[in-house]
Formats: structure tokens, sequence, C-alpha cells
């Protein structure tokens, strides 16, 4: 069975703080996919990196970036110098491999920005 | 820029009653999904559809769900008797590959409350 843990529930920080969100999976497959997912509070859900499991890599993108840890099975995102668009819930999500995609969610961080 | 849409944003209905939700899929997308999202909660697979047929569902789409892709556009999901706990957040996304290796865009969603 799959399962994604966000232990953070809440998280305030004040504006050009950095912030990382935790998220740590189980998995049995040996291949897997790993995602992330900004919900903003219209509501809309946004896609924001898949990674496979087979590339540790961590991964930049701007101000956001990824670090994966097969070691630890944990996907944690950091948002470096946050800001007050950034307030939001993120996801974190898991798939599995062998052709069936019915991924896993987290309950979500909610990240909150202060000016 | 392409993007998925749905309708209605928000569908008020009585317990009993049948409820369509409707997706526009992007256009050259071909794996479609359902989502749904009960308030303050994770996010939950309902379904994926490719191939005029259904891939895989979880154990949430009961026999009280159907999809359908009616057109070559849009993309439904039926509950035929609502229950007070279908009230939730509906997310239909799109693919154009397997979402294991494509991005996957999620429409803006569509509110279902249900009386």
């Amino acid at each position: 069975a799959q399962k994604v843990t966000q232990a953070q529930t809440e998280i305030s920080v004040v504006e050009k703080e950095d912030v990382t969100l935790d998220c740590v999976y189980e998995t049995r497959d040996t291949t897997y996919y790993l995602f992330w997912y900004k919900q903003p509070p219209s509501g809309e859900l946004v896609f924001l990196i898949r990674r496979n499991s087979f590339d540790e890599q961590n991964e930049i993108s701007g101000r956001y970036s990824w670090n994966f840890q097969k070691s630890t099975s944990s996907f944690n995102f950091t948002i470096t110098a946050s800001q007050v668009v950034d307030s939001a819930v993120y996801f974190c999500a898991l798939s599995g491999s062998g052709g069936s995609y019915i991924p896993t969610f987290g309950r979500g961080t909610s990240l909150i920005v202060h000016p | 820029e392409p993007e998925v849409t749905q309708t209605p944003s928000h569908q008020v209905t009585q317990m009993g009653q049948e409820v369509i939700l409707r997706c526009v899929p992007i256009s050259n997308h071909l794996y479609f999904y359902w989502y749904r999202q009960i308030l303050g909660q994770k996010v939950e697979f309902l379904v994926s559809f490719y191939n005029n047929e259904i891939s895989e569902k979880s154990e949430i789409f009961d026999d009280q769900f159907s999809v359908e892709r009616p057109d070559g556009s849009n993309f439904t999901l039926k509950i035929r008797s609502t229950k007070l706990e279908d009230s939730a957040m509906y997310f239909c996304a799109s693919t154009v590959g397997l979402a294991d290796y494509n991005e996957q865009f999620f429409g803006p969603g569509t509110r279902l409350t249900v009386l």
C-alpha cells in the first residue's frame, strides 16, 4: 500500500524567509513517481513537479527546489525568499508503476506567508 | 495557453438527484481523470479514462458514478443519486500521455453541494 505523509499541517512565515515543506512516502514499488501540487486560495490545482524514483538529482526552478532522498523516503520542497503569493496548500503525491496510475496524495501543508 | 475547463463552477443539488459535471480537456490530450476533494481534506483519485474506456478507478468510484466522453471534446462525470457525502470539489485533469510521465493539467474544479 502507498502512503504519503505531510506532517506539517500549517506553516506560517514572514515574507523573504526560506521554508521547507516535508513529504515522506511509503511504497513497495521499485519504480514510482512523486509529485508536488500547489492549491492557491482560488482552489485550482497547479502541477509543480514530477520526479521518478530513478532520478535522485535535486531540482531547482527559480525560488523552488526539491530534495529527493530515497534513503529516507523523502521528497521535500523548499521555497527560497518566500512571497505572499506563495500562500497556498501544497500537496505531495505518489503514484506507482506497472501501468497503474492511482495516485496517493498527502493531506497537504497550508503555507501562509505574511507580508 | 491551453487549459482544462469545467462547468459549472458550483452546483447545488438535492440529495437523491442526478448530477453531471462537465469537463473539456486540452484538445490533444488522450488521458482524462476525475478527482475529488472534500472540503479541507486531501485530493482523492476517482477514475482515469483512455480510449473511451475506464483505465482505472478507485474504491470511491462505485456504481453511483459513471464517466463518459459523449463527443470529441467533453468528458463528463455523472453521479446518479447524490448523497450528502458527495459534497466536494471535483477536479478534472488531462494529460497528453500517461500521467506518470507527463504533466497533469487540472481544471479549476466544480464545487458540488448536496443538500
